[in-house]
């Protein structure tokens, strides 16, 4: 099993709500990522992190946030959800040039 | 725009049967990494091989191969000897330092 935690895995809110989903790894990746993965199953990178107090918004624009203070965590936060953030979100992480991503099992958000 | 394209969004295979999966790239680099990632059903996102494009050799991981065709930016996956814990999403990873981006993934189903 990969060492990489995301909570909540299902996620079920109401519009307007403020939501943070959580990713913490074990494994001292110094490289963090958020991935939105939509219904036909596609992903899209939306934040990444070279490491602490570093964050760079991803190919896919996204109304979420993201912060890095620790290394081993990077939260992801929706201040007002909508339907339309309804996804699955994949945290994953990675040390050195390889980018060989590991990930988390994801969180399932659904926004009524 | 970097792109990674995967054409097939389903297949099939019998049980014990040979697939090969497409993927073609598209980059301007020289240096770079093309990935192989399954997704089975309701499961985590996990590594199924990896492939330097300095490297001519083609990879393999033990029923898993690759066919890297660099001047046709081509890397395709061939699963020997299908089994039913196969099933999954594959998708194609092209790396070309900062992130991976994805193909839209090919859904494999082995049957018995």
């Amino acid at each position: 099993e990969a060492d990489i935690y995301q909570t909540p895995r299902y996620l079920v809110i109401g519009t307007g709500k403020k939501i943070t989903l959580e990713c913490s790894q074990t494994m001292g990746h110094d490289k963090m990522y958020w991935y939105q993965q939509d219904p036909g199953m596609e992903l899209h990178l939306i934040h990444y992190s070279y490491g602490v107090n570093s964050t760079e918004k991803g190919d896919l624009s996204s109304e979420s946030t993201v912060s890095r203070i620790r290394t081993e965590h990077f939260p992801l936060t929706l201040e007002s959800a909508r339907p339309s953030h309804t996804s699955q979100y994949l945290c994953a992480s990675t040390r050195g040039e390889a980018n060989v991503l590991t990930f988390g099992a994801g969180s399932r958000l659904t926004v009524l | 725009a970097q792109t990674v394209t995967q054409s097939q969004p389903e297949m099939s295979v019998q049980e014990a049967e040979t697939v090969t999966l497409s993927c073609t790239y598209d980059t301007s680099e020289n240096n770079y990494y093309l990935f192989w990632y399954k997704q089975p059903p309701s499961r985590q996102m996990i590594l199924v091989i990896r492939q330097e494009a300095y490297k001519q050799q083609n990879a393999t991981e033990n029923r898993f191969s690759v066919n890297f065709q660099k001047a046709a930016k081509s890397f395709s996956l061939k699963i020997s000897d299908s089994q039913l814990g196969d099933t999954a999403m594959y998708f194609c990873a092209f790396s070309p330092g900062y992130a991976l981006n994805f193909g839209k993934g090919t859904s494999l189903l082995v049957t018995p």
